[in-house]
């Protein structure tokens, strides 16, 4: 089946702009993470959404930053005023669930790479 | 302490050698343990999944020292092919990344 999907690939923006970046994740699953990852770096955690629990936006890094997963599937993530040091990778991953076996293995879209200008 | 951490390497190693990787957590709690490979400028992909003690695929094992906290990758027969970043991760009801060690296997 289809894996998870992110739009668009790559993004340059200008400072100060703001970008909405976009996840599919795969069908069925309700978990659904946002990370990023700049060059050379580990990935960092944003935001954390799981069925219909409130979101754990604790790695969100400024009031800047801020996702929606509407129907519990699609998500998006907005960055406003963009940074040049919001340049970076953008991944999104999704599983069947958060716990279990099995079940919390995450899946990884290709990302969005972010350039600000 | 960092909850996941990982010698970043990088390791270099000759076509055909085995090699380990370590990656100690300080979560007790922890529930389960992957280890996904990044190529570079690709997203993560998994690996092995270990739920208790172990896994093994292939040229591929990984153990879990629960008392010791720490979770082991071992490959053997090393190809040029697994040159690549080992991500050694941990499920506390998140998902917990460490940043990697680098791989790289020459001829």
């Amino acid at each position: 089946g289809a894996g998870v999907s992110q739009s668009p690939s790559n993004k340059v923006t200008e400072k100060g702009k703001d970008v909405e970046l976009r996840c599919d994740p795969i069908s069925g699953h309700t978990a659904l993470y946002w990370y990023r990852q700049s060059l050379g770096q580990g990935l960092e955690f944003l935001i954390y959404f799981q069925g219909n629990s409130a979101p754990d936006k604790s790695g969100l890094p400024s009031d800047r930053f801020s996702a929606e997963r509407t129907g519990g599937s699609v998500s998006t993530l907005t960055i406003q005023r963009t940074q040049q040091e919001d340049s970076a990778v953008y991944l999104c991953a999704s599983s069947l669930t958060n716990l279990g076996v099995g079940a919390d293995t995450q899946y990884f879209g290709p990302g969005t790479r972010l350039t600000v200008l | 302490r960092k909850e996941v951490e990982q010698d970043p390497g990088p390791f270099n190693v000759p076509e055909g050698a085995t090699v380990a990787f370590n990656c100690t957590y300080s979560n007790s709690a922890s529930q389960s343990f992957f280890w996904y490979r990044q190529d570079c400028r690709k997203e993560p992909k998994l690996l092995m999944s270990v739920y208790s003690s172990g896994n093994e695929d292939g040229r591929f094992t990984a153990q879990l020292n629960r008392a010791s906290q720490y979770i082991s990758l071992l490959i053997r027969d090393s190809k040029l092919s697994d040159s690549a970043t080992y991500l050694c991760v941990l499920n506390t009801d998140k998902l917990i990344f460490g940043t990697g060690t680098r791989l790289q296997v020459f001829p």
